[in-house]
């Protein structure tokens, strides 16, 4: 079974700074995905960012980045020059592909607070 | 793209009712899934379809709950008769096929039973 962990239930980031979302993950799976949502106030679940278990380098997009570690099994987020509007749950998610199923599982999430 | 629609919103609804939740799939998608949000189990996974066809329904709670979808641009979820602890946020997310595909979600119902 695949299991996703995020051990910080909330963080708080001075506005303009960087921070790092931990998510460490559980599977016997070489081929797999991880996602990355982000879960304002207003509750609908916006996609950030992927990472593939066979991608070479660590995924960015804009502000955020992954820091995969595969032996680790972690991936995690890093917000770069953090912004009010960052201020939100984070969810960490991973599909399995060897299992022939496309659901993603998510963990607990992270709230993250941005202090100005 | 309108993205994934959800309906309604918000239900409010008395112990021992019926509820039906709405979704319209982004056009094109293979998949749609149901989710269900709460703050003690966080999100778990209800049901999710390929092509119309129900693949896995291991995580739907109980035979209270029903889905279907009957063509590819429209999902029920039932319940019935609902119970309080059925209150939750539900999402309906769609995707295409190809494995790195996110999950597209819709605005999700927040469903209290009273």
């Amino acid at each position: 079974a695949q299991k996703i962990t995020q051990t910080q239930p909330g963080m708080f980031v001075q506005e303009k700074e960087a921070v790092t979302l931990d998510c460490t993950y559980d599977t016997s799976d070489q081929s797999y995905g991880l996602f990355w949502y982000k879960q304002p106030s207003s509750g609908e679940m916006i996609f950030l960012i992927y990472q593939g278990s066979y991608d070479e380098q660590n995924a960015t997009e804009g502000r955020y980045s992954l820091n995969f570690q595969k032996a680790r099994k972690s991936t995690n987020l890093v917000i770069s020059a953090s912004q009010l509007g960052d201020s939100a749950m984070y969810f960490c998610a991973m599909r399995v592909w060897g299992a022939g199923s496309y659901q993603l599982t998510f963990g607990k999430g992270t709230k993250l607070s941005v202090i100005p | 793209d309108a993205g994934v629609i959800q309906s309604p919103r918000h239900e409010v609804t008395e112990m021992g009712q019926e509820v039906t939740l709405r979704c319209k799939p982004i056009s094109g998608h293979d998949y749609l899934f149901w989710y269900r949000q709460t703050m003690m189990r966080g999100l778990e996974l209800l049901i999710y379809f390929n092509n119309n066809v129900p693949i896995d329904d291991s995580g739907m709670p109980e035979d209270r709950f029903s889905a279907k979808m009957p063509n590819a641009s429209f999902s029920t979820l039932k319940i019935q008769p609902s119970e309080p602890r059925d209150s939750a946020v539900y999402f309906c997310a769609s995707s295409f096929i190809v494995g790195n595909s996110p999950l597209h979600f819709g605005n999700g119902t927040r469903l209290t039973v009273t």
